[in-house]
């Protein structure tokens, strides 16, 4: 079956431009993860959805970075006035409900900005 | 916070022997462990996991084992083949009251040479 998808795959911001970056998790999948991950680096958390709630963003690096879900699907991660230190790769997974169940991953976003 | 801490960061065998890879997590509270693999341009893709109440899972070439007490789990690869050459994660999950954010190590790139 379908897995998590992200779009783009790849995107180029030149310093101070607004991006935003697009998840469509497993359909059903009520648990949404927005993970950021460094060159050589693990993922690290930004951000959890339980449907359309945000139950925790206390890994969102600063108020330039915004998530949302409002239908409980499809979700987007913001990020404004990008600054290089926001290059990176953006994973999103997805779980088929709340609690220590599996997250899947999908092939991420890298953005480079320059 | 949970910190995860992964060794070796790199991880050279000949095709055929056993990988072995460690990890510690600090956080005494967390109670489950995925490990991921990553291929070049991928997200993370699960490859076992285990709970806290196990102490030990097999899943044909791979293994994973617990130690709660010691606060490290571990991943055993045995004949490996050329395929599993990739980065490999091992993360944990804090109980957070019905969702698993996951901390990940730094990962560990496994070559396997024919």
């Amino acid at each position: 079956g379908a897995g998590v998808s992200q779009s783009p795959r790849y995107k180029v911001a030149k310093r101070g431009q607004d991006v935003a970056l697009r998840c469509d998790p497993i359909s059903g999948h009520v648990s949404l993860f927005w993970y950021q991950q460094a060159l050589g680096q693990g993922p690290e958390f930004l951000t959890y959805f339980q449907n359309e709630a945000q139950l925790d963003k206390s890994g969102l690096p600063s108020d330039r970075f915004f998530a949302e879900r409002p239908e409980g699907s499809v979700s987007t991660l913001k990020i404004q006035r990008t600054q290089q230190e926001d290059s990176a790769v953006y994973l999103c997974a997805s779980s088929p409900r709340e609690g220590l169940y599996e997250q899947y991953f999908g092939p991420g976003t890298r953005l480079t900005v320059t | 916070g949970e910190n995860v801490e992964q060794h070796p960061s790199t991880l050279s065998v000949q095709e055929g022997d056993s990988a072995v890879i460690k990890c510690t997590y600090s956080d005494s509270a967390s109670n489950y462990f995925p490990w991921y693999k990553q291929e070049l341009g991928k997200g993370p893709q699960l490859i076992i996991d285990i709970r806290s109440n196990v102490g030990e899972k097999k899943d044909q070439r791979i293994a994973v084992t617990l130690n709660k007490t010691a606060k490290h789990f571990s991943l055993h690869i045995t004949e490996t083949q050329p395929e599993d050459s990739a980065v490999y994660f091992c993360a944990a999950s804090p109980s957070l009251g019905g969702y698993n954010k996951l901390i990940f190590g730094a990962g560990t790139r496994l070559a396997v040479h024919p």
